[in-house]
């Protein structure tokens, strides 16, 4: 059974880099799929951010490209999500997730997901 | 790409049939099969109900189901129950994701 998990700072300060890791255990990320981050600020719905495949192709949305970057690390399972230049508007809570990416599989295995605040 | 359109609220009584629309354009839901649902419950990470538009993961009920239909796609629940309430969204997915604004759904 695919399982990840978040982890990072719940809070974030104004203008500064917000940094989160996914460890995935019960599949190695080298093996395939595309990984990714989902977000969903309180009481609202889903955004996408973008997903990674372990040979480094990348897909991000459009509006968040410019200061997203996604890697990952095979020899530890673990995918990280930067953020940059954060505001209030990036407060949610920050999923990662089996993706799709050009592999078409639909986004099946999710982790609990991270809050993280932005304030001052 | 724009976000799916989706009702903002939907309800029903336990035993009936509701459906969800997810519409889009020719170009997302239109003219493409890799449309999913989720199901959220308050506090949890979404659960993919639906996938390929009509598709059910083997652990799901066969009391959901998916259709489309031109630019319009569709997730129906039968003999609603009471666990059946929560948010729904679909989701346009491939190299790049897009999800509809979700759903509530009530059961009366």
């Amino acid at each position: 059974q695919v399982q990840l998990q978040e982890s990072g700072p719940g809070l974030v300060k104004p203008s500064e880099t917000l940094s989160l890791t996914c460890s995935v255990s019960g599949y190695f990320i080298g093996s395939g799929y595309f990984w990714g981050w989902i977000r969903q600020p309180p009481g609202k719905g889903l955004e996408w951010i973008g997903c990674i495949y372990h040979g480094g192709n990348t897909y991000y949305n459009p509006s968040l490209r410019s200061r997203v970057t996604l890697s990952l690390d095979t020899s530890k399972n673990q995918i990280f999500l930067t953020l940059r230049s954060v505001t209030a508007a990036d407060t949610a809570v920050y999923y990662c997730a089996r993706d799709s990416g050009s592999w078409l599989n639909p986004i099946d295995y999710w982790g609990q997901g991270s809050l993280v605040t932005v304030s001052s | 790409q724009s976000a799916l359109t989706q009702p903002a609220s939907v309800s029903g009584s336990p035993g009936q049939s509701i459906t969800i629309s997810c519409t889009g354009t020719s170009s997302d839901v239109g003219d493409y099969k890799f449309i999913s649902w989720y199901q959220q419950r308050p506090g949890n990470a979404p659960k993919l109900m639906i996938y390929e538009g009509t598709k059910r993961p083997s652990e799901i009920s066969h009391r959901f189901s998916g259709s489309k239909s031109g630019n319009t796609a569709s997730l129906t629940i039968s003999g609603l129950q009471a666990e059946d309430e929560a948010d729904y969204y679909c989701c346009s997915y491939g190299t790049i994701v897009v999800f509809g604004g979700g759903t509530k759904l009530t059961v009366l």
